[in-house]
């Protein structure tokens, strides 16, 4: 069965710190990989995402992502955090075999202070 | 271009009663899937149509659980009686194609008391 981990349901910063959101995966084959992202009362957002060639991939808002087959990690980072990217984190991937399906981490909370 | 809209945004029931999500998709999307997070846990998939046909439903959860969508248009979620335990945040999702990007609407709260 496939999974995906978030470490940390609940991450907080302060305003101009290093965001770092952590996800890896259990795949047999290297899978799609997604971030999405939920800011209140909103729908899930796509932030970025991998399928093939560069493994560093910059997505919407500044936030970027690294695909490193070795340690089966896809983790989100952002240099500077600001209030407005406040929201929940999901990390995501789909199978190459079966592209129909998402599969989900459980989310982590990201909260800014001041 | 309107975006994946859910109904109702909050629905609050009594177990044993029946509860109908409705799903409208982006126009011209074929691909519509239902995704359920329980509890603050992982969004689990549900089941994803193309057009009106059933693709895959195998993560639906039980027989209390009906998913239509007449016409390929719109779908709708029933469930049919409530358990305390199908609380959570329903979402919906469109595509284009199977391979192409996934919108998703703003989910359906739902509790069961």
């Amino acid at each position: 069965a496939q999974s995906v981990t978030q470490l940390g349901s609940h991450v907080s910063v302060s305003e101009g710190a290093l965001v770092l959101l952590r996800c890896n995966y259990s795949s047999s084959v290297p899978p799609y990989l997604f971030w999405y992202v939920q800011y209140p009362n909103q729908g899930l957002q796509l932030l970025l995402k991998y399928t093939t060639g560069a493994t560093l991939v910059k997505g919407i808002n500044g936030f970027e992502a690294e695909f490193k087959k070795s340690e089966t990690s896809f983790h989100l980072t952002k240099p500077s955090a600001h209030m407005s990217d406040a929201a929940e984190y999901f990390c995501a991937v789909r199978l190459p075999y079966n592209f129909n399906k998402f599969y989900f981490g459980s989310g982590t909370k990201l909260n800014v202070k001041p | 271009e309107a975006g994946v809209t859910q109904f109702p945004s909050h629905s609050v029931i009594e177990k044993g009663q029946t509860v109908t999500l409705r799903c409208d998709p982006i126009s011209g999307h074929d691909n519509l899937y239902w995704y359920r997070r329980v509890m603050g846990k992982e969004i689990k998939f549900l089941l994803h149509f193309v057009k009106e046909s059933k693709q895959d439903e195998s993560g639906m959860p039980n027989n209390r659980f009906l998913a239509e969508r007449t016409g390929g248009t719109y779908s709708t979620l029933k469930v049919q009686p409530a358990e305390l335990e199908d609380s959570g945040v329903y979402f919906c999702a469109s595509s284009r194609d199977t391979n192409t990007e996934a919108f998703f609407g703003q989910g359906t709260r739902l509790t069961v008391v």
